[in-house]
């Protein structure tokens, strides 16, 4: 069964802090690795990831996937209280389950002023 | 484009009784999804639809949820009977062709109480 796994589940920090968030993922037919940010209600979409140790850049956040280690982390520098939201991390299947997508159980990012 | 569209938004119903959540997918996307969020197990995946047959329903709970796409614009999640236990968030989320369909596209979500 495919499983992804973030750490930690819950952080808080205060405003101009720097956070890594973790995902994991063990997945048959792995395709990409995909962030999404979950705020009041639907999660949205920040970056799709398939190649390792090419770095992703919007403001700031950034991503990047290692397939060595079967990881990914989400960095977020100078944070916002508007950074506060539940991020997911979910991996993208092939193969003869082309089209799964996984999710881990998120990391709760609380962002204090 | 309006989006993933789902309905209702919320939906309070007794133990026992039939709940049925609609979705209307992003035109022209082929992949359709339902995920139910709560607290303790996260998004989970219950079934997704590629041109509106199902591919993978491993994911649902029990021989009460039940899920049909009729056609390319249209899918509903049905639950029978309800439990207190299917108290969750539903999404619905689509996606595009099988070239560019790994970002998923996400409905508001139907807020489900089962009393």
């Amino acid at each position: 069964e495919d499983k992804v796994v973030q750490s930690p589940l819950s952080l808080v920090v205060h405003e101009g802090d720097t956070v890594t968030l973790n995902c994991s993922y063990e997945v048959t037919n792995f395709r990409s690795l995909l962030w999404y940010k979950q705020e009041k209600k639907a999660p949205t979409f920040l970056f799709m990831l398939t190649s390792s140790g090419i770095e992703k850049k919007s403001g700031r956040l950034s991503s990047i996937l290692d397939k060595k280690e079967l990881s990914s982390i989400l960095n977020i520098t100078a944070t916002q209280t508007g950074d506060s939201a539940i991020y997911l991390c979910a991996s993208f299947a092939g193969g003869t389950s082309y089209g799964k997508l996984t999710f881990g159980q998120g990391t709760i990012l609380t962002v204090h002023p | 484009d309006a989006g993933v569209i789902q309905s209702p938004r919320h939906e309070v119903t007794e133990m026992g009784q039939e709940v049925t959540l609609r979705c209307k997918p992003i035109s022209g996307h082929d992949y359709l999804f339902w995920y139910r969020q709560t607290m303790m197990r996260g998004l989970e995946l219950l079934i997704y639809f590629n041109n509106n047959v199902p591919i993978d329903d491993s994911g649902m709970p029990e021989d009460r949820f039940s899920a049909k796409m009729p056609n390319a614009s249209f899918s509903t999640l049905k639950i029978q009977p309800s439990e207190p236990r299917d108290s969750a968030v539903y999404f619905c989320a689509s996606s595009g062709t099988r070239r560019t369909n790994e970002k998923l596209f996400f409905g508001s979500g139907t807020q489900l109480s089962v009393l």
